[in-house]
């Protein structure tokens, strides 16, 4: 079966400092990989995804970017944050456009 | 991206009771349709889905209505139960990804 993994599960880092989370896929090839943000509130916000290798779509111009190093790597970086930075980060994966699986997030802080 | 309407926002009802979440869209090309649950401090999980060939898919206690020529679809929780108590989240695919409603915050009081 497949599992999505993320880490860490809580950060907190203050303003200005680098960021790396990442998140991995087991037992599946190839998958598509998101990543979210959702702020104080409910709404999901979609920042980046990938449908292979070395592509990456960004949806929202911001101070993130991410990189997909192995087929089920995916990492969200900053190289300084922001407050508004902070929030709940979410990385999904799905194989087209049908279900679509989250991680169990990853808790930003920043101070 | 396509746009999805999801009302309540909050929803609260007594145990046992059953509650309805509602959600419109636009774009009639539309063919999936799934539905999350939240729960506090986690990911979202993808509780049921239908797909636009039916027009009811029902899993235990939880169903999905779809109707395709108003262009909405519905989640269903009968006999609720205090765990059932979290944020629920329809969405669509919308280019590359799910859009996702804005939420709904159910709570079950005993």
């Amino acid at each position: 079966s497949q599992t999505i993994h993320q880490w860490p599960a809580t950060l907190v880092q203050p303003v200005g400092s680098p960021l790396s989370l990442e998140c991995t896929v087991e037992g599946t090839s190839n998958p598509n990989l998101y990543w979210y943000r959702q702020a104080a509130g409910r709404g999901l916000q979609l920042l980046f995804y990938s449908v292979g290798i070395g592509q990456i779509s960004s949806e929202v111009p911001q101070n993130l970017s991410a990189s997909r190093p192995q087929d089920r790597q995916f990492i969200l970086s900053s190289k300084k944050l922001l407050l508004s930075d902070s929030g709940f980060y979410l990385c999904a994966w799905g194989t087209g456009k049908t279900e679509q699986y989250f991680g169990p997030g990853t808790r930003l802080t920043v101070t | 991206g396509e746009n999805v309407e999801q009302h309540p926002s909050t929803l609260s009802v007594q145990e046992g009771d059953s509650a309805v979440i509602k959600c419109t869209y636009s774009d009639s090309a539309s063919n999936y349709f799934p539905w999350y649950k939240q729960e506090l401090g986690k990911g979202p999980q993808l509780i049921i889905d239908i797909r636009s060939n039916v027009g009811e898919k029902k899993d235990q206690r939880i169903a999905v209505t779809l109707n395709k020529t108003a262009k909405h679809f519905s989640l269903h929780i009968t006999e609720t139960q205090p765990e059932d108590s979290a944020v629920y989240f329809c969405a669509l695919w919308s280019g590359y990804a799910l859009n996702f409603g804005k939420g709904t915050s159910l709570l079950v009081t005993p």
